[in-house]
């Protein structure tokens, strides 16, 4: 079974903190993906990396960096963390080749507070 | 960005009842794919599909891939409690790269 995980279920910060949301997947994946969910906005794609070091933003990448120096490993990191940047954030990952290439596969979610 | 079009937005079930949730879209995809979310808790895939016609189950849910490659369904058959929750589909297409595109939910809740 694919398995993402994410470092923490709850996170409460407080406005100007630097924040770092780790995600590890054990499948050998090439994708992960990066995800803010908000009620009546869906999930919106914040950045995603398709191999190690290199990444792309996705719709809503002001005020995230990411960084991905391991392949089974993705950070999301809030330089300068906001109120607007409350969310539950989701991480994902997905193969590149064979019959289930970008097949995303979630990690349980980040609730993330920012006072 | 695009959302897919998926109805109804909720819906109230009976335990036994049988409930059916679609997607549609303007553009065609390769893959389709319907993932459960529980209160609290990330999207788990339910079931994926990867060729236009093509009818998966898992358990009680079935799924079907349009033939159009345009649209995509999600069946439960007869519903228990905990098949509560928001249901997404989700498409992918080659011109879309490594990304995909989400419908906006089915959020089920129980008849009181």
């Amino acid at each position: 079974d694919v398995k993402v995980t994410q470092s923490s279920r709850y996170l409460v910060k407080r406005t100007g903190e630097k924040v770092f949301l780790e995600c590890v997947q054990d499948m050998d994946h090439e994708n992960m993906f990066w995800y803010r969910q908000d009620p009546g906005l869906g999930l919106r794609l914040i950045y995603f990396s398709y191999d190690v070091k290199m990444k792309e933003k996705g719709d809503i990448p002001e005020g995230y960096s990411v960084s991905r120096e391991k392949k089974e490993r993705f950070s999301l990191i809030l330089e300068s963390a906001s109120t607007n940047q409350t969310s539950m954030y989701l991480c994902a990952s997905s193969t590149l080749t064979g019959e289930r290439a970008d097949t995303q596969y979630f990690g349980p979610g980040t609730r993330l507070t920012v006072l | 960005g695009q959302q897919l079009n998926q109805s109804p937005q909720s819906m109230f079930i009976q335990e036994g009842e049988d409930v059916s949730m679609n997607c549609t879209s303007s553009s065609i995809f390769n893959t389709w794919l319907w993932y459960k979310q529980d209160p609290g808790e990330g999207p788990v895939l339910l079931i994926a599909l990867y060729k236009a016609g093509e009818l998966t189950s898992n358990g009680r849910l079935t799924a079907q891939f349009g033939i159009t490659r345009k649209d995509s369904f999600l069946n439960i058959s007869a519903s228990i409690p905990s098949d509560v929750g928001i249901y997404f589909c989700a498409g992918h297409s080659r011109a879309a790269g490594n990304k995909l595109t989400f419908g906006g939910g089915t959020r089920v809740l129980v008849k009181p």
